[in-house]
């Protein structure tokens, strides 16, 4: 079945650095990923969605300057947490969807935690 | 703006029941709609999927029923198991150009006890 890993599962980082996630699909190429972030208790939030080639488009109040998205090629997506806060600590995952459409496919998360 | 809402929150059971998550939403216009299981900080496996088209999808012990026109699904779990114990989440995708973006509910936890 189609995989979709990410990496790292968890990182710990200071406050004001930037950390970068990544989102491959392993057996098939994504023409679109989602990122989601999820705070405890909550539900999943989508972020963004990023379009292979192209610019990410935001949901309203995430800032793009903080989180910077890159869909550089069929099977890799990343998410930059620029200049992090306490705040930004959170549990990030992504999700793929194939060229030839079909259901989504999750990784499994990244957990933040910034100090 | 579509909300996804689950009862109950948190649900504990005996290994043997039979049970139902319920999840509602508030725009009708859906693509599908997905059931995912979620252990504890790890991602999403979808168990179900339900198109607006359909009443119910199943898959082993797991049935999933859609009634589009009040807003509501159902995940019926029968003979539960201590391995079933995980956060349920349902989820909607909307229609139209929209149809890849998830509105999630918070989850059931649920808890089977041996």
């Amino acid at each position: 079945g189609a995989v979709v890993s990410q990496h790292p599962s968890w990182v710990i980082c200071k406050s004001g650095t930037s950390v970068k996630i990544e989102c491959r699909s392993l057996d098939f190429q994504a023409t679109t990923m989602f990122w989601y972030r999820q705070f405890p208790k909550q539900s999943l939030m989508l972020m963004a969605t990023s379009n292979e080639g192209s610019k990410a488009t935001y949901e309203q109040g995430v800032e793009k300057d903080k989180f910077l998205i890159n869909h550089a090629s069929l099977t890799l997506s990343t998410l930059t947490v620029t200049s992090a806060h306490p705040e930004d600590s959170s549990f990030y995952i992504c999700s793929a969807r194939g060229v030839t459409g079909g259901p989504l496919h999750f990784g499994n998360g990244t957990r933040l935690t910034v100090t | 703006k579509q909300e996804v809402t689950q009862i109950p929150a948190a649900l504990s059971v005996p290994e043997g029941e039979n049970l139902v998550l319920n999840c509602s939403f508030t725009d009708s216009a859906i693509y599908n709609l997905q059931w995912f299981r979620q252990d504890p900080g790890k991602g999403l496996t979808s168990l179900l999927l339900i198109q607006s088209s359909q009443r119910e999808q199943t898959s082993g012990r797991l049935n999933a029923s859609l009634d589009k026109s009040s807003g509501r699904s159902t995940l019926y779990i029968a003979a539960s198991q201590p391995g079933d114990s995980a956060t349920y989440l349902c989820a909607v995708a909307g229609s139209g150009g929209s149809n890849y973006k998830l509105t999630f509910g918070k989850g059931t936890l649920l808890t089977v006890n041996p």
